[in-house]
């Protein structure tokens, strides 16, 4: 059966360090993979979705940045991180029926 | 483009009264809608989808095209039901399929 992990779970960073969260899935092939924010307050903003290797479509423009440098592993990063970008950040895949959702990284920028 | 919209933040009925959550999306293709449910300390889940017209946990959906909203249902709520829900709008891109979440609404259900 298919499954998403997506770590870490949780993660407290300094402003201005790196930020690398990652993602994989397993028993399916090419899928659709997603990452999304829930911000304190708000509800689920899509920031990027990937179709294949190396194709990432961005969303809003932000302080982050998408790669898929495989099939089934979807990795979010930044360079500097602010304060804004803490958050619930939520990993997903996709068939054409219904979209599936990891179990979420909480990060919180200091 | 397109958007989702869920007016209330929080619903908190009794246990045992009706409960409604509004939805409204905006798009102008043909929408394929969708309601996804958060419990606590558990990962988000489809809760059900407009296409199969079901009813899950008790809860039901009509999609209304004239009014372009898609608003969830229950008639008995349960303490149980307590939870955050999303409504999603699934559009179909040149890059990919794409889901659009409302802002959520938490329901708390009290005895």
């Amino acid at each position: 059966s298919q499954t998403i992990h997506q770590w870490p779970a949780t993660l407290v960073q300094p402003v201005g360090s790196p930020l690398s969260l990652e993602c994989t899935v397993e028993g399916t092939s090419n899928p659709n993979l997603y990452w999304y924010r829930q911000a304190a307050g708000r509800g689920l903003q899509l920031l990027f979705y990937s179709v294949g290797i190396g194709q990432i479509s961005s969303e809003v423009p932000q302080n982050l940045s998408a790669s898929r440098p495989q099939d089934r592993q979807f990795i979010l990063s930044s360079k500097k991180l602010l304060l804004s970008d803490s958050g619930f950040y939520l990993c997903a895949w996709s068939v054409p029926d219904t979209i599936y959702f990891g179990e979420g990284s909480w990060l919180t920028v200091v | 483009a397109q958007r989702v919209t869920q007016p209330e933040k929080l619903l908190s009925v009794f246990k045992g009264a009706p409960v409604e959550l509004k939805c409204n999306y905006s798009y102008s293709g043909s929408p394929e809608l969708f309601w996804y449910v958060q419990y606590s300390r558990q990962r988000l889940q489809l809760l059900l989808r407009h296409i199969s017209r079901e009813s899950i946990k008790g809860f039901t959906a009509d999609l209304n095209k004239g009014e372009t909203s898609f608003h969830l249902k229950k008639p008995f709520a349960q303490e149980e039901d307590s939870a955050m829900y999303y409504c999603a709008l699934r559009t179909w891109e040149a890059a990919g399929n794409k889901l659009t979440f409302g802002g959520g609404t938490r329901v708390l259900v009290k005895p």
